[in-house]
């Protein structure tokens, strides 16, 4: 029974490139939730998603960030035209419902901005 | 928004020590948790707390919840080298959507 599985685990984008982390739940998870972390920082939320509906989007920047979650396929977390600022370690969680029970983490993406 | 504030920010013990880090909010959480991040890993759960006074044990761990409902403490006993790592403090939000502390960054010398 795999964990959360989060691809790339590292990826570089030059600025004004797009960044698209990909987000596979464990199996029988429909929640999926993403963060991210600064360096020397805490987790902060960005988005809480169910299939193919965006529940929860309080923590993402209004512009160039956008979240989804297909009916088939992997959650996905995109950023265009990246910044500097951007660069971070993004993770996923996912959970069975939204409550704590099983909720896990994903390994992340570290994206670097140069 | 609510914000937790953890200490201290990093600590550096000997092995066999024991350690204590705690967390403030300055607003009630219902749950708290606290959990333990490698580098170059996700957080992983170590202790979660669900109700006010409650004192919770997870082998060499205790964390209890404070009875205000705005604080909680972890301790460790007996430190060992694989006890390394970044410990967060976090709170369930009213928005179902976990809130993290900065963090306490623990060294442990052999």
């Amino acid at each position: 029974n795999a964990g959360v599985m989060q691809n790339p685990r590292h990826l570089v984008r030059r600025r004004g490139q797009e960044a698209r982390l990909r987000c596979s739940p464990m199996k029988g998870h429909s929640h999926v939730y993403w963060y991210r972390q600064l360096p020397e920082e805490g987790l902060k939320f960005m988005v809480y998603l169910q299939k193919e509906n965006i529940i929860d989007e309080s923590g993402m920047p209004k512009e160039r960030f956008s979240a989804e979650f297909p009916k088939e396929g992997p959650s996905i977390l995109r950023i265009q035209q990246v910044v500097r600022g951007d660069s971070a370690a993004y993770f996923c969680a996912s959970s069975p419902d939204r409550a704590l029970d099983g909720y896990t983490f994903g390994s992340g993406t570290r994206l670097t901005v140069v | 928004g609510q914000q937790l504030n953890q200490s201290p920010q990093s600590m550096f013990i000997q092995e066999g020590e024991d350690v204590s880090m705690n967390c403030t909010s300055s607003s009630i959480f219902n749950t708290w948790l606290w959990y333990k991040q490698d580098p170059g890993e996700g957080p992983v759960l170590l202790i979660a707390l669900y109700k006010a006074g409650e004192l919770t044990s997870n082998g060499r761990l205790t964390a209890q919840f404070g009875i205000t409902r705005k604080d909680s403490f972890l301790n460790i006993s007996a430190s060992i080298p694989s006890d390394v790592g970044i410990y967060f403090c976090a709170g369930w939000g009213s928005q179902g959507n976990l809130i993290f502390g900065k963090g306490t960054k623990l060294s442990v010398k052999p």
